[in-house]
């Protein structure tokens, strides 16, 4: 089972920032937090990932909160083709561990 | 376009038949994984390449499913006497791991069982 929970769906309008949260409750000291999202009939992408600090990227903002218990991911000026779901995953960053995806969040960009 | 390629992108076959599908990673990375993924569900875990040996097979992957990845570059997924429950997209991803270990995710194989 997923170890992530997200709301199913969001809608955020379009020049807006997108806030997405993720409660990870039993994430462990050794695991970091990543962000996928999944376009429309394409594969998944990678966008973000963390352990403690918040990070920054091209695509988004990734801010964890102190106890690490929960995330939210935020893309600063959404954009219609953000629309996509978007997957919150817990796992060791240099393991052989797949990936468990659970149902993600389905984002919905407003124009 | 991430660089990994997945050949056929859609396959359409009749119940009983065999079929094949090949992903090429890209070229430097050494770990290869395959993903199922149904409508409304997020994509789940199939089997793990790291080179040529296959290290990891999830429960999902019963024994009319098999993996290769000969030389330790592209690999192929072949499903045999297929069944209308194995509709679905089979994906393909490939990492360098270490720190990151990002997968890159190819478009996927959209096999539709009749």
């Amino acid at each position: 089972d997923a170890k992530t929970t997200q709301p199913t769906s969001m809608d955020c309008a379009e020049g807006r920032a997108a806030n997405l949260p993720c409660n990870h409750s039993t994430i462990s000291g050794n695991e970091y937090v990543y962000w996928y999202r999944q376009i429309h009939s394409q594969g998944p992408q990678y966008i973000i990932h963390g352990l403690k600090n918040n990070e920054t990227n091209e695509m988004a903002s990734l801010i964890i909160t102190e106890d690490r218990k929960s995330s939210t991911l935020i893309l600063p000026h959404a954009t219609l083709r953000d629309t996509a779901v978007y997957y919150c995953i817990v796992r060791v960053a240099a393991g052989d561990d797949k990936i468990i995806f659970g149902k993600g969040t389905r984002l919905h960009i407003l124009p | 376009d991430t660089g990994v390629s997945q050949n056929p992108r859609h396959k359409i076959t009749k119940r009983g038949q065999n079929v094949t599908f090949r992903c090429d990673p890209i070229s430097e990375h050494n770990r290869l994984y395959w993903y199922r993924q149904t409508l409304g569900q997020g994509p789940e875990f199939l089997t793990y390449f790291q080179n040529e040996a296959q290290l990891e097979k999830s429960r999902l992957l019963s024994d009319r499913f098999s993996a290769e990845r000969p030389k330790g570059s592209f690999s192929t997924l072949e499903i045999q006497r297929t069944e209308q429950g194995d509709s679905a997209m089979y994906l393909c991803a490939s990492s360098l791991g270490g720190l990151s270990n990002e997968q890159f995710f190819g478009p996927g194989t959209r096999l539709t069982v009749l």
